[in-house]
C-alpha cells in the first residue's frame, strides 16, 4: 500500500517554457502534500505545502507565481514550473502525508536548457 | 521553525566496520525522526524511523537511537557492506494528527571501503 506516482521522472525543456509535474496517490487519500526541491549534492528543501481545496503555503524565498501548485483532489497535486530558467534545474519530489507517515514520490529531474 | 544539523558530511569506513551518523534538532515539539538513504540518481528511500515515545529501534543491521533531552538522534549501521554506500539524510517532523512537513539534515555521504 501507500503508493505514489510522480511523473514525469525526468524532463528537459527549453528556457522560458513551462513544465507540469504530477503527483498522484494511488491507494490512499492525502489531505496534505509537500513539494521539495533538491539541487545537486544538497539536501531536500521544502518549497510549499499543498492542502486539498485550498491555496498552497509557500516557503520563504519560493515564488508562488513561478511555482504553481494545484491540489484539486485528495489524490492529485500538480506543480507547474512557469517560465523555467536554467537555475530551476533541480530534482523535484512530492512527499505525501498518509496519516501514519510519509510516502515519497519517485521524483522528477528537471533540466532547463 | 525546525532546524536539523547532521554530521559528518562525509564518512568513510572499512567494509565490515560500523558507521554512525548523528543529527540534532532544535524544536522540542518534533516527535518523528526518519532516516533516508539516497543512491545516485534516485529519490530518498526510508530505511528506518523512530517516534519520540521510544529511545531505540533496530532493524537488522540498522538502528536508530533518540535522546529527547539532548535533542539528538543517531543512525547506526553495523557490519557495513559496499551496498551501504549512499547519501543518508536524517529528518525531523512534528506529528500531531497531521503532518507538518519534514525538515532534512544536509546529508552524509557514506563511503564503504572494500
Amino acid at each position: 500500500g501507500a503508493v505514489v506516482s510522480q511523473h514525469p521522472s525526468w524532463v528537459i525543456c527549453k528556457s522560458g517554457t513551462s513544465v507540469k509535474i504530477e503527483c498522484r496517490s494511488l491507494d490512499f487519500q492525502a489531505t496534505t502534500m509537500f513539494w521539495y526541491r533538491q539541487f545537486p549534492k544538497q539536501s531536500l528543501m521544502l518549497m510549499a505545502t499543498s492542502n486539498e481545496g485550498s491555496k498552497a503555503t509557500y516557503e520563504q524565498g519560493v515564488e508562488k507565481d513561478k511555482f504553481l501548485i494545484n491540489h484539486a483532489s485528495l489524490t492529485l497535486s500538480t506543480l507547474t514550473v512557469t517560465s523555467a530558467h536554467p537555475e530551476d534545474s533541480s530534482f523535484y519530489i512530492c512527499i505525501l502525508d498518509r496519516g501514519d507517515g510519509y510516502t515519497f514520490g519517485s521524483g522528477t529531474r528537471l533540466t532547463v536548457v | 521553525g525546525e532546524n536539523v544539523e547532521q554530521h559528518p558530511s562525509t564518512l568513510s569506513v572499512q567494509e565490515g566496520d560500523s558507521a554512525v551518523i548523528k543529527c540534532t534538532y532544535s524544536d522540542s515539539a518534533s516527535n518523528y525522526f526518519p532516516w533516508y538513504k539516497q543512491e545516485l540518481g534516485k529519490g530518498p528511500q526510508l530505511i528506518i524511523d523512530i517516534r519520540s515515545n521510544v529511545g531505540e529501534k533496530k532493524d537488522q543491521r540498522i538502528a536508530v537511537t533518540l535522546n529527547k533531552t539532548a535533542k539528538h538522534f543517531s543512525l547506526h549501521i553495523t557490519e557495513t557492506q559496499p551496498e551501504d554506500s549512499a547519501v543518508y539524510f536524517c529528518a525531523a517532523s512534528i506529528w500531531e494528527g497531521g503532518a507538518d512537513g519534514l525538515t532534512f539534515g544536509k546529508g552524509t555521504h557514506l563511503i564503504i571501503q572494500p
